[in-house]
């Protein structure tokens, strides 16, 4: 079965601080993982993705993430956080032969002026 | 192009009334997907649909049914809607299921509340 953990509902930092939302998952096979991003009373929409190859992904508005094997993690980081990135940010995954995506609870980011 | 688009947006219905929620893309894409969003629960996914022609449960499909009505549509019916279904759903799609074909792409969503 697979599962995802997400720690911290709510993250808050300051206005050019470093970003990092966490994203551990559970799963017999290293599975294809995902961040989203949510804006208020809107749909989500992909920040990145990891499938194979190269392990650090880069993805929009800065954002990018690494996935660890050994820890089981694909945390979300940015270096230095802007206003307008403060939203609803939800990991996902899935098997490489599936078709079912499992969401994490998401953690909700504020930012400081 | 609409991309993935979700009809309505916003409805309130009493106990034990029924409802279908309408989801169209005109990506061609073949996997379909209804999610719904409660606070402090994530995204679950209640059916998909990865081809025309097929469908499948999820994680909560009890309550629900689901229509593959054709490669663009994919509706989400409600049969006796309770309190517990009230959320908000999504709708999603995404081209395949090959690595380079595994974006999802969301709809707007519904806003239902069951009173």
């Amino acid at each position: 079965a697979q599962s995802v953990t997400q720690l911290g509902s709510h993250v808050s930092v300051s206005e050019g601080a470093l970003v990092l939302l966490r994203c551990n998952y559970s799963s017999s096979v290293p599975p294809y993982l995902f961040w989203y991003v949510q804006y208020p009373n809107q749909g989500l929409q992909l920040l990145l993705k990891y499938t194979t190859g190269a392990t650090l992904v880069k993805g929009i508005n800065g954002f990018e993430a690494e996935f660890k094997k050994s820890e089981t993690s694909f945390h979300l980081t940015k270096p230095s956080a802007h206003m307008s990135d403060a939203a609803e940010y939800f990991c996902a995954v899935r098997r490489p032969t599936g078709n079912q995506f499992y969401f994490g609870t998401g953690t909700s980011l504020t930012v400081i002026p | 192009n609409a991309g993935v688009t979700q009809t309505p947006k916003f409805q309130v219905l009493k106990t034990g009334q029924s409802m279908t929620l309408q989801c169209a893309q005109d990506m061609n894409h073949n996997s379909m997907y209804w999610y719904r969003q409660d606070p402090g629960m994530g995204l679950r996914l209640i059916y998909y649909s990865a081809s025309e022609g097929t469908t499948d449960k999820g994680e909560v499909p009890n309550g629900y049914n689901v229509s593959r009505l054709n490669k663009r549509e994919f509706s989400l019916r409600l049969e006796s809607a309770a309190p517990s279904q009230t959320s908000v759903y999504f709708c999603a799609s995404k081209p395949g299921l090959a690595p380079g074909r595994d974006t999802q792409y969301f709809g707007p969503g519904t806003r239902l509340t069951v009173l």
